[in-house]
This record gives C-alpha cells, structure tokens and sequence, in this order.
C-alpha cells in the first residue's frame, strides 16, 4: 500500500538557518503529494501541494519539488524564523476510484531557537 | 475564516465505555473524514463519508467504530466500548471536492483508562 517516510526528528535550528526535511514516498500511480503543519495547540494546516511531476508547491517561503525519479518531495526553507517551529508531515493522496484520503508520515518537530 | 471546529479538545474515558466525538465541518463542504494519531505515531485514516454514507474505511475502522451526520451540520464519530489502545488524537477533516484541500480540525484527545 502506499506509504510515506519522513526524517526522524526532533530538529532544532537557530533563526536564519536553512531548513530540509526529507521526504520520500511509495505509491502507485500519480499521487498528489502534500506538506501540513501544525502548530502548538492547533490542527493540521495545509502548507503546500504539488500534484504532478516536476511542480513546485511553494507558501510562507517553504518550497518542496514532486520528484518522480527519486519518489521524493522534500521541504525547504531558506531562512527559518522562531514562529516556524512546528510539527511538518508530509502526505499523499492516492488516485482512482474515490480513494482520496491523505496517508501521512510521522511527523518532524521543528524547535527554531533565536 | 471558516474552520473545522471539533468538541471536546479532551475527553477521558474508561475502558468499555461508548464515547462520542463532534465534529463541526465547514458549511459548504460535502466530504468528511476522521484521522487519528496514536501518540508518537503517524496520522492515520480512518474512514471518509460522503453522500450520507461511509465512501471508504481503513481496516482500523472495525465494527466498534461509526460515523454519523445527524442533523447536517454535525460529523461524529462513536466509539461504541472504548480500548486503551483506542487513546489517541482524533482529528476531523472536510473539503469541498473529493481531490480538493482537506481542512482539519485541532483534534480530540482521547484517553480511555
């Protein structure tokens, strides 16, 4: 079945750091791929997406590339500020049928110290 | 701005108890879905409902467990005799398209003793 896996965490950052958070994927067919947050206290958060190959989902300065070749859609920042700390999961959401929902990795706290 | 609204934030149980838990979608959304998080584990589907009935359910999603929109607005979701293993974050979601972005709810932590 499908799968997501994310790198372990907990990651901590000074401000102004550059942020990856690796992500790969298993899946069949052409999954949409996804990147939610959470912040403390509050749900799950959509932070971007990318739905074919080759996009790049983008917000609030993160940036993650579909990657078909590596079955991989890692996040980036280049400059990481205190209010990012968070839990970031990846995600994907299959095809066919009306098999939609979201299958989640475990999650990467984020501390992101000033 | 619109939001998926879950009640209680946290419940506390005990074990063999029928617990049930609310979910407030947004309004113009028509598919609904219940995730869960067993602590330090993944998020993980359970079952999503369209149309007034279950469209799909994960192999988790056994017959303790049911859905239910009882007045069009409310989603819940009943735990019919509660486990310890069953303690975890419950999360509520809604889109407005099958394909489109899932808005979540802050989730019901559920501790059965």
């Amino acid at each position: 079945g499908d799968s997501v896996t994310q790198m372990e965490g907990p990651v901590t950052l000074s401000e102004e750091a550059f942020l990856t958070i690796n992500c790969t994927y298993t899946a069949t067919g052409y999954p949409s791929l996804f990147w939610y947050v959470q912040y403390p206290g509050e749900g799950l958060q959509l932070l971007l997406k990318a739905t074919k190959a080759d996009d790049k989902g983008s917000n609030k300065g993160f940036e993650a590339t579909y990657r078909k070749e590596t079955t991989s859609f890692h996040l980036e920042k280049g400059s990481v500020q205190v209010s990012d700390s968070a839990v970031y999961f990846c995600a994907l959401s299959g095809r066919g049928g009306s098999n939609y929902k979201l299958t989640f990795g475990k999650g990467t706290l984020l501390t992101v110290n000033p | 701005e619109p939001e998926v609204t879950q009640t209680p934030s946290h419940q506390v149980t005990q074990m063999g108890q029928e617990v049930i838990l609310r979910c407030v979608p947004i309004s113009n959304h028509l598919y609904f879905y219940w995730y869960r998080q067993i602590l330090g584990q993944k998020v993980e589907f359970l079952v999503s409902f369209y149309n007034n009935e279950i469209s799909e359910k994960s192999e988790i999603f056994d017959d303790q467990f049911s859905v239910e929109r009882p007045d069009g607005s409310n989603f819940t979701l009943k735990i019919r005799s509660t486990k310890l293993e069953d303690s975890a974050m419950y999360f509520c979601a809604s889109s407005v398209l099958e394909a489109g972005e899932a808005f979540f709810g802050q989730g019901t932590r559920l501790t059965v003793v």
